[in-house]
């Protein structure tokens, strides 16, 4: 079974810049996660989509922040435009539901943002 | 509002050694704990998922507990092997859906 993929692996950009991440969850996986992670936290979730809708983007600088998942499989992150502190790892995860099931990660994009 | 804390914040231990890492919860109202590892430059991997009703899962030579009325969660680490250095981050679903992180122990074994 496939993992979770992401890409790029890596990106850097000026600030005011635009740069958007891509993920493919695992097949079959429903729910889809962004999370932030800076260099010494947690993760923190941006936004979390069940199928192509919207169930949390409480955390999600809307102002800068956009994400979609129109067919409710893939999903792009975009920030624009990027600011100093976006620098961080941007994780995506899935899972099966949003209930009790385990969640998968996939590699992570690092931004540096400079 | 929940918040996750995990104490210590790093570790080192000769190779061997049993170890304890501990994850501290603010609201009781959950509805699993999850623990995670990180390797640098890496995605988080599910090592072990503690429903709300249950006490404790084991998986080889890890075992976590939850103990929800005192909000603390443990993973215990036994024989701990130079492999097992990465970082271990606990994380609790809430009612929800929404899964709160703690900042992570980074765990450093020594051979």
């Amino acid at each position: 079974e496939a993992g979770v993929a992401q890409s790029p692996r890596y990106k850097i950009i000026e600030k005011r810049q635009s740069v958007a991440f891509w993920c493919n969850p695992i097949s079959g996986h429903a729910t889809l996660y962004w999370y932030q992670q800076i260099l010494g936290q947690g993760p923190k979730l941006l936004i979390q989509f069940q199928n192509n809708g919207v169930v949390d983007d409480s955390q999600l600088p809307k102002d800068r922040f956009s994400a979609e998942r129109l067919k409710g499989v893939d999903s792009t992150l975009k920030i624009q435009p990027a600011k100093l502190e976006d620098s961080a790892v941007y994780l995506c995860a899935s899972s099966r539901g949003q209930g009790s099931e385990k969640l998968f990660f996939g590699s992570g994009t690092q931004l540096s943002v400079l | 509002k929940q918040e996750v804390t995990q104490i210590p914040a790093a570790l080192s231990v000769p190779e061997g050694e049993n170890l304890v890492l501990n994850c501290s919860f603010t609201d009781s109202a959950i509805y699993n704990l999850q623990w995670f590892r990180q390797d640098p430059g890496k995605g988080l991997t599910s090592l072990l998922l503690i429903q709300s009703s249950q006490r404790e899962q084991t998986s080889g030579r890890l075992n976590a507990s939850l103990d929800k009325s005192s909000g603390r969660s443990t993973l215990y680490i036994a024989a701990s092997q130079p492999g097992d250095s990465a970082t271990y981050l606990c994380a609790v679903r809430r009612n929800t859906g929404k899964l709160i992180f703690g900042q992570g122990t980074t765990l450093q074994v020594k051979p």
